[in-house]
């Protein structure tokens, strides 16, 4: 699925720094998502958003800021990041359609590491 | 609540053996479910969907109501089956939220 890329693919920080992941989809999909994957954790939701300007909360959005100005960009910003996001970030993006669910399509991952 | 719950965190099996990756899933609506695979290093992909009633790569999943379950079977396991599963259930008012269980590695050994 090469129309989800997510940059940087690897970031090592410090506390306290703000981060910004970057996620682009080129088929201009509606509905963006962010999942961090933590062992024993499987996936969990960060934020969602179901188009342009439209984001909403997931099960775990504390110290994430999303935005969606244009329906192919969804960035995550960790504001002042802590040891306990170091994670693996997934970026997804989604369309319904008239027949049937279309299943989320995911990028590469970001690994972030916090020091 | 919706919830999404894989009981086994490491499934060992031998090349040729069946396997059986479990899941389950509490929802009040109609269920939409999935199963994701992920390969060492390499991304999420969709294995299944159980409105497709396909069978990838030889695994199969049924959706079982009565019980809540939608479980993933394949006869006979490949060294390159082992990766980390995961289940995952579509809310579909929520624009089309997925929630996935913890997920269950699966490791084929020679």
């Amino acid at each position: 699925d090469a129309g989800i890329t997510q940059s940087p693919r690897y970031k090592i920080t410090e506390t306290g720094r703000q981060v910004t992941l970057m996620c682009h989809q080129t088929w201009s999909h509606s509905y963006m998502f962010w999942y961090r994957q933590d062992l024993g954790h499987g996936l969990r939701l960060i934020y969602y958003s179901a188009a342009a300007d439209i984001t909403d909360k997931g099960e775990v959005p504390d110290g994430y800021v999303v935005s969606r100005s244009k329906t192919e960009n969804f960035p995550l910003t960790l504001e002042s990041a802590t040891r306990s996001q170091t994670s693996v970030y997934f970026c997804a993006s989604s369309e319904r359609d008239q027949v049937a669910i279309a299943p989320q399509h995911f990028g590469d991952g970001t690994r972030l590491s916090i020091l | 609540a919706q919830r999404v719950t894989q009981p086994e965190k490491l499934l060992s099996v031998f090349k040729g053996a069946p396997v059986e990756l479990k899941c389950n899933y509490s929802y009040s609506g109609s269920p939409e479910l999935f199963w994701y695979v992920q390969y060492s290093r390499q991304r999420l992909q969709l294995l299944l969907r159980h409105i497709s009633r396909e069978s990838i790569k030889g695994f199969t999943a049924d959706l079982n109501k009565g019980e809540t379950s939608f479980h993933l079977k394949k006869p006979f396991a490949q060294e390159e089956d082992s990766a980390m599963y995961y289940c995952a259930l579509l809310i579909y008012n929520q624009g089309g939220k997925l929630i996935f269980g913890q997920g269950t590695e699966l490791s084929v050994k020679p």
